[in-house]
């Protein structure tokens, strides 16, 4: 079964300044998705990023940006120029090739002004 | 337009009774999803519904049903809730390797 992990429950970042998010998942597959899900108090999932496992260049999408390991089944998540606005809930997931999504335990952002 | 919506945003009711929580996509999605989430935030798969074929998590308890009765539309049935219940439910759908959800409904069993 795929599970999972992310180990920090908790992180905070000065304002202006970079946190990097840790995510590593367990699967036999060879062929599947990741994705970091943003969840602000107003409870909404938003999709921050995706990464293909095939491609091996880093997805980016402006501030946000993923360290891919693949072979040590590693997924991190990049903020840059962090913003009071970031401060969320993030979940880290993985898409099976049977189209069932699995989701971390989430670590808790806190933006410092 | 909503891409996933889902009615009610809250739903309040006493211990014992059934309720039911609907869920419309407007994206044309294949598969449509239920994840409740907990106090702690912790995020858990229900069900899934792919063409008729639904994918149930095995620890989820029978008293929980999804009705699909189109494409569309997945809702999710609860009968004799129990304060366990309480939590925010999130429905979503998914086409390739994109999933949406919708808004949550946090339901609160007294």
């Amino acid at each position: 079964a795929q599970t999972v992990t992310q180990s920090q429950p908790e992180m905070s970042v000065q304002e202006a300044e970079t946190v990097t998010l840790s995510c590593t998942y367990d699967t036999s597959e060879s062929d599947y998705y990741l994705f970091w899900y943003k969840q602000p108090p107003s409870r909404q999932m938003i999709l921050v990023i995706r990464q293909e496992a095939y491609k091996q260049q880093n997805a980016t999408e402006n501030r946000f940006s993923v360290n891919f390991q693949k072979a040590a089944k590693s997924f991190s998540l990049k903020i840059s120029d962090s913003q009071l606005g970031d401060a969320a809930m993030y979940f880290c997931a993985y898409r099976n090739t049977g189209n069932q999504f699995y989701f971390g335990t989430g670590t808790s952002l806190t933006v410092i002004p | 337009d909503t891409a996933v919506s889902q009615t009610p945003k809250y739903l309040v009711t006493q211990m014992g009774n059934d309720k039911s929580i609907k869920c419309e996509q407007n994206l044309g999605h294949d598969t449509m999803y239920w994840y409740k989430q907990d106090s702690k935030k912790f995020l858990k798969i229900m069900f899934s519904y792919n063409n008729k074929e639904l994918i149930i998590n095995e620890t989820v308890p029978n008293r929980f049903s999804p009705k699909s009765p189109d494409k569309a539309h997945l809702n999710l049935h609860i009968n004799s809730l129990e304060l366990g219940d309480s939590a925010v439910y999130f429905c979503a759908s998914s086409q390739l390797a994109e999933q949406f959800f919708g808004p949550g409904t946090r339901l609160t069993v007294l």
